[in-house]
């Protein structure tokens, strides 16, 4: 299985520090993908970043990836309380139609 | 949202009952998937489609029928109903012409007494 593990699954920090999940995996992947799941909600895409890339950036996300180590990172700097949600990595298995395998999820809280 | 919709959005049944949930999308999107999500999991593939009448299986097929007669609708099908597949089910399409992205639907919460 190419199943994302996510570490810590519980995050609890105050306002305004940064947050820091995560992800390791199983097989080689063609991309891998974070997502955001607020309480009783569906996910919604946050960022993607592809196996030849080792960094990508996107407003206060940060995401990292060490192919070599089958794992990667995302950084929320600057924490708000609207930021608590569940955060899964997703990696990517593309074969003729692209299948997510997700990790557990990282549930982030942000005290205020 | 990319204009994903399922129904019903919350459902009860018994155990043994037929069920068919909808996924509705009105971009045209060629790939759309079905997940479930339980507790202590991240979302499971069930089924997903490329096309339509064109349907695959995922990692946690058993149980489960799809079907896709037109592009728009994806329809996912307990066909008896047990209590292990009491979940949260959701929709999701492939946005491949430009992000390659999955964008998912609201969910539909499934309980089976």
């Amino acid at each position: 299985s190419q199943q994302g593990e996510e570490d810590p699954q519980a995050l609890s920090i105050q306002e305004g520090e940064n947050a820091t999940m995560n992800c390791s995996y199983k097989t080689s992947i063609n991309n891998l993908q974070w997502y955001r799941q607020n309480s009783g909600r569906g996910l919604v895409h946050l960022i993607l970043i592809r196996s030849n890339e080792r960094e990508k950036h996107s407003g206060r996300l940060r995401v990292t990836l060490d192919t070599s180590k089958k794992s990667s990172s995302l950084l929320i700097t600057a924490s708000r309380a609207a930021d608590t949600a569940s955060y899964f990595c997703a990696t990517v298995w593309v074969q003729g139609a692209q299948k997510l395998v997700f990790g557990q999820g990282t549930r982030l809280t942000i005290n205020p | 949202d990319a204009g994903i919709t399922q129904s019903p959005r919350h459902k009860v049944t018994e155990t043994g009952t037929p069920v068919t949930l909808r996924c509705h999308q009105t971009e045209n999107h060629r790939y759309m998937y079905w997940y479930r999500q339980d507790p202590g999991h991240g979302l499971r593939l069930i089924h997903y489609s490329y096309g339509v009448k064109d349907t695959d299986k995922g990692e946690v097929s058993d149980g489960y029928s799809v079907s896709r007669s037109k592009t728009e609708d994806f329809l996912l099908t307990l066909e008896s109903a047990t209590s292990s597949q009491t979940s949260v089910y959701f929709c999701a399409i492939r946005d491949y012409t430009s992000t390659d992205t999955q964008y998912f639907g609201p969910g539909t919460r499934l309980t089976v007494l």
